[in-house]
Order: C-alpha cells, then sequence, then structure tokens
C-alpha cells in the first residue's frame, strides 16, 4: 500500500496567500484528520471526517482555515489568508473504524512557511 | 487540562540498554486507548504500540513494550535493547471514546541512543 500521501511537501509563501494542502488518505480507510504541529503547541487536532462528513472542527483556528473532503480518496486544507503564525507542519493522517486498534497512519507532512 | 503528560523533555541511552519514556494521562472516560509514536528527525510520524483501557495484558510490539499502570493512569514506553536508530522524538497520544477517534498528544520526549 502506498500509504498516505500529501501535497506538497514543502511550500512557502508570503502572507495573504491562499495556501491549499493536499491529502490522499490509505484506500479503504473512514477516517481522515488534520494535524498542526509547532514547536510552541505540539500536535494539534484540527478536523477529522468520518466517510467524508466533518465530524469535529474545534481545532480549525479561525475562519482563515478551512477543509474539504469531496471523496474517499482526497482531501484539501486552505488557509486564505496566510498569515505568519500559520508557519507549521501539517499532518494528514487515516485510520479504519473497523480495527481494534483504530491506529493513525500518519502522512510525510507538508512544512508551511509563511513569511 | 492537559490530557498527556510526558515530563522528560529529553532522554539519553546507551546502545544495548533498556529505556523507559514515561506518560501519565487524564480522563474520566472509562473506555480509552493509548498510542505510542516516533517521530525521527525526517519528520514522518511511525505508530509503535496501543493499549486499550480495558486490555489486561501489558502490550509488546518486538523491542517496544507499554508499561500500563492503570491506577497511576501511567503508560511507560519501555524500549529494550536501543539501537542508533531509535534516536528521535517519542509521542504518547490518547483516544477517548467519548470524544470519537480523535487523538490527544503529550508534548514528546527526544531520545538519543549514544554508541
Amino acid at each position: 500500500d502506498a500509504g498516505v500521501i500529501q501535497s506538497p511537501r514543502h511550500e512557502v509563501t508570503e502572507m495573504g496567500q491562499e495556501v491549499t494542502l493536499r491529502c490522499k488518505p490509505i484506500s479503504g480507510h473512514d477516517y481522515l484528520f488534520w494535524y498542526r504541529q509547532t514547536m510552541m503547541r505540539g500536535l494539534e487536532l484540527l478536523i477529522y471526517f468520518n466517510n467524508n462528513v466533518p465530524i469535529d472542527d474545534s481545532g480549525m483556528p479561525e475562519d482563515r482555515f478551512s477543509a474539504k473532503m469531496p471523496n474517499a480518496s482526497f482531501s484539501t486544507l486552505k488557509i486564505q489568508p496566510s498569515e505568519p503564525r500559520d508557519s507549521a507542519v501539517y499532518f494528514c493522517a487515516s485510520s479504519l473504524a473497523s480495527g481494534v486498534t483504530y491506529e493513525q497512519y500518519f502522512g510525510p507532512g507538508t512544512r508551511l512557511t509563511v513569511t | 487540562a492537559q490530557k498527556i503528560t510526558q515530563t522528560q523533555p529529553g532522554m539519553f541511552v546507551q546502545e544495548k540498554e533498556a529505556v523507559t519514556l514515561d506518560c501519565t494521562y487524564d480522563t474520566s472516560d472509562p473506555s480509552y486507548g493509548l498510542f505510542w509514536y516516533k517521530q525521527p528527525s525526517s519528520g514522518e510520524m511511525i505508530f509503535l504500540i496501543y493499549q486499550g483501557s480495558y486490555d489486561q495484558q501489558n502490550a509488546t510490539e518486538g523491542r517496544y513494550s507499554l508499561n500500563f499502570q492503570k491506577a497511576r493512569k501511567s503508560a511507560n514506553l519501555v524500549i529494550s535493547a536501543s539501537q542508533l536508530g531509535d534516536s528521535a522524538m517519542y509521542f504518547c497520544a490518547m483516544r477517548e471514546s467519548h470524544s470519537g477517534y480523535a487523538l490527544n498528544f503529550g508534548k514528546g520526549t527526544s531520545l538519543l541512543v549514544t554508541p
């Protein structure tokens, strides 16, 4: 299996620009998660989906952030407009609810730098 | 309040020795799961081991074992026969049944294995 795929791996953008991060979960997984990792705040859950439906978006920082999952094999996280404090590594993860442990498999992450 | 506490920001261990990484958690949910992830310098998050709150036995996966002390709310990771490749950040995480499938992560412990 290919694992969770994220693109781009690195993104450098200027403040005020729109940024779109992309994720392809493991085929057959029915949960998809977006996390953000910073030195100050560690790993934070932003939002997660079950069968393409957003379940909990309470971790989304503000209205500048939005996430979609139009189908089972694709999700996007969009930041518009971006700010320097959004600089972080953004991880996508997926899991299968029918398993025993429900462990989440993480993608390689997207390192976002907003200047 | 912090749900997962990892009190050791950094640890050193000599190759071939065993090391214990501490994790304490806080929940009132009777059903929960505890996870350990490894994050090497390359950045990916790698699932290591899982312990369910109702599991009678401590979980083991190869050189990894989990010292689960439910009454003390601790779930320490034990790595036996450390290898240089074990040098990484290690994160403890918890999933509570009432909060769905989201994971709460600790701040992590940096482990350095020396020759």
